[in-house]
């Protein structure tokens, strides 16, 4: 099945810095990659996600990257804010019934 | 619209004793999960249904059971619990008649078994 890795486990920026966090999967048939943002004690949500019939999307401070020949792809937060502070989550699927593998997370801390 | 609804949010229960979680979503959607989440394992898949009348086992389906009631409602049921089920449960649901949908999930139920 697929495995979804996570790099690193944890990240430290200062306010408005970038944020780089990366995944990689190993099902080469995965076609669709969200990103999920969970805060503390709250529900995962979607804040981006791309199809692997495009490389790159980006949503105002958001981007996500996708490499199929390396199989990983990466989330770019710009300017980074403390409300951006929160566990994140990269996810993969081939698309049967939507199904959604996911990393472990990482924990982003965007120090004022 | 409420999106999706888990109860209840907070249990705890005893080692042996049984309880069903409820999940409903007011979405139309197709598609139901149940996952668990563990401190520093992410998020695993219980169950899902893929359709009204569908269930299929997920990465970590022992000691659960599920029952898709309607369109609606994806029940978890846990018949005898166990400590190692103290996690946090989360169900979400997607569209599910086209590929790749987005999931959204419900708020959780925290689950205790002493």
């Amino acid at each position: 099945g697929e495995n979804v890795e996570q790099h690193p486990s944890t990240l430290s920026v200062q306010e408005g810095d970038s944020a780089v966090i990366k995944c990689t999967y190993s099902d080469s048939a995965s076609n669709y990659f969200p990103w999920y943002k969970q805060e503390l004690g709250k529900r995962p949500q979607l804040i981006i996600d791309i199809r692997s019939n495009v490389g790159e999307k980006k949503d105002q401070r958001i981007a996500v990257t996708l490499n199929k020949t390396a199989k990983h792809f990466s989330l770019h937060i710009t300017e980074t804010q403390p409300e951006d502070s929160a566990v994140y989550f990269c996810a993969a699927s081939t698309g049967a019934n939507s199904k959604l593998t996911f990393g472990k997370g990482i924990t982003l801390s965007v120090r004022p | 619209n409420a999106g999706v609804t888990q109860t209840p949010k907070f249990q705890v229960l005893k080692t042996g004793q049984s309880m069903t979680l409820q999940c409903a979503q007011d979405m139309n959607h197709n598609s139901m999960y149940w996952y668990r989440q563990d401190p520093g394992m992410g998020l695993r898949l219980i169950y899902y249904s893929a359709s009204e009348g569908t269930t299929d086992k997920g990465e970590v389906p022992n000691g659960y059971n599920v029952s898709r009631l309607n369109k609606r409602e994806f029940s978890l049921r846990l018949e005898s619990a166990a400590p190692s089920q103290t996690s946090v449960y989360f169900c979400a649901s997607s569209e599910g008649l086209r590929s790749n949908q987005p999931q959204h999930f419900g708020d959780g139920t925290r689950l205790s078994i002493l």
